[in-house]
């Protein structure tokens, strides 16, 4: 069974504190490997796709990068406006399903 | 492009009632996903719609809750009788092919089973 474990749980950040998220996975062949962003009340909303090892992608302050076993979502300078749920989730290559599994989340806060 | 909506945003109900959920795509969207997230716990994975037809269904915990899409655009999820575990947050989301990387999610419907 596929399994996204998400560390820390709660993060607290001062502006312009740069840190790192971590997602940890166990998948049965990766397809793809998923970065939301929830505030409060809404859905999640698509940050980034990676699929391979040693992949990165970049979007402003958030930087997400991939090994076989775990991804980081580097936070560079952050401001308040980073403050948000951090929500990863893998989608497995095998099965033709493609549903994602999803994490419990990061919950970020960063004071300004 | 207006996004994913869905109706209500909140529902209270009692344990025994009946509620329907409505989930309307990004128009052109033919794959819809169903997706709960119980308080404390990650989201889960309830059903895929292709258009009006259920692709899979793994994720439905009990014929309590019945699925439907007719004619391919809006869906509807109904739970009858609603149990006090039903509570929790459910989530619409769509894309336009089927494995597509990025899912347009609605901001959810908060279910509150007294």
């Amino acid at each position: 069974e596929d399994q996204v474990t998400q560390s820390p749980e709660a993060l607290r950040l001062q502006e312009g504190e740069s840190s790192s998220l971590n997602c940890s996975y166990t998948v049965s062949g990766l397809r793809g490997l998923f970065w939301y962003r929830q505030d409060p009340g809404k859905g999640p909303e698509f940050l980034f796709t990676l699929y391979s090892a040693g992949e990165e992608k970049e979007k402003e302050r958030l930087k997400a990068t991939l090994t076989k076993k775990e991804s980081f979502l580097h936070i560079t300078a952050p401001k308040p406006e980073d403050s948000a749920t951090y929500l990863c989730a893998v989608q497995a290559a095998s099965g033709g399903s493609y549903i994602p599994t999803f994490g419990r989340g990061t919950s970020l806060i960063v004071h300004p | 492009e207006a996004g994913v909506t869905q109706f209500p945003s909140h529902s209270v109900i009692e344990k025994g009632q009946t509620v329907t959920l409505r989930c309307d795509p990004i128009s052109g969207h033919d794959n819809l996903y169903w997706y709960r997230r119980v308080m404390g716990k990650e989201i889960k994975f309830l059903l895929h719609f292709v258009k009006e037809s259920k692709q899979d269904e793994s994720g439905m915990p009990n014929n309590r809750f019945l699925a439907e899409r007719t004619g391919g655009t809006y869906s509807t999820l109904k739970v009858q009788p609603a149990e006090l575990e039903d509570s929790g947050v459910y989530f619409c989301a769509s894309t336009r092919r089927q494995g597509g990387d990025e899912q347009f999610f609605g901001p959810g419907t908060r279910l509150t089973v007294l």
